[in-house]
């Protein structure tokens, strides 16, 4: 089946420092990612949709400056945490949907944000 | 908008228990339904699916119906398992985007 991975795993990064999470289908292209975040012990709130070739979609009340979507390519898509506080620690996990609309998505491991 | 509402628990069970776990839906259209399953410790994992009604997605003795009627897909399962323990996420897909909507979680416990 259908393969997305996140790297890192986790990171943990000082206040203030921007953090880079990258998004990769392994063996399918995606023109559109999610991102997600999940607070422990909540449910994952989209952030924003990530479109290959064009900006970023961000759901309301997500600071898109604060949150930088880059598309790359048809299989890469990065999150940037721009000057990251303790508040942005969290769970980051990014999709990418099947080849069907409406068909299931394929959802990364998640990364693990600390922000110290 | 589109919204997913689940019963959120903590449900705890004995092993070998009946397992209901109640999702309702609001949206436009006739959007996709889904189970996802977090064990502690990992990421997502599709358990089921339905994409239109009176649909039942079913995967390890877990089910759901799509009711377009009553707005729901409820998750059940016969007799659960130890290993079953885990947040279950009710979740709808508007195809026209498909970006997925999710409930808020339920926690499962099952105890031996």
């Amino acid at each position: 089946g259908a393969v997305v991975s996140q790297h890192p795993s986790w990171v943990i990064c000082k206040s203030g420092t921007s953090v880079k999470i990258e998004c990769r289908s392994l063996d399918f292209q995606a023109t559109t990612m999610f991102w997600y975040r999940q607070f422990p012990k909540q449910s994952l709130m989209l952030m924003a949709t990530s479109n290959e070739g064009s900006k970023a979609t961000y759901e309301q009340g997500v600071e898109k400056d604060k949150f930088l979507i880059n598309h790359a390519s048809l299989t890469l898509s990065t999150l940037t945490v721009t000057s990251a506080h303790p508040e942005d620690s969290s769970f980051y996990i990014c999709s990418a949907p099947g080849r069907v609309s409406g068909d299931t998505q394929y959802f990364g491991p998640g990364t693990r944000l600390t922000v110290l | 908008g589109n919204s997913v509402t689940q019963m959120e628990g903590p449900v705890t069970l004995s092993e070998e228990a009946f397992l209901t776990i109640n999702c309702t839906y609001t949206a436009t259209g006739y959007p996709s339904l889904f189970w996802y399953v977090q064990y502690p410790g990992e990421g997502l994992q599709l358990l089921l699916k339905a994409t239109k009604a009176d649909d039942k997605g079913s995967n390890k003795g877990f089910e759901a119906t799509y009711r377009k009627e009553t707005t729901s897909f409820h998750l059940e399962k016969g007799s659960v398992q130890v290993s079953d323990s885990a947040v279950y996420f009710c979740a709808l897909s508007d195809g026209s985007y498909d970006k997925v909507i999710f409930g808020p979680g339920t926690s499962l416990s099952v105890i031996p």
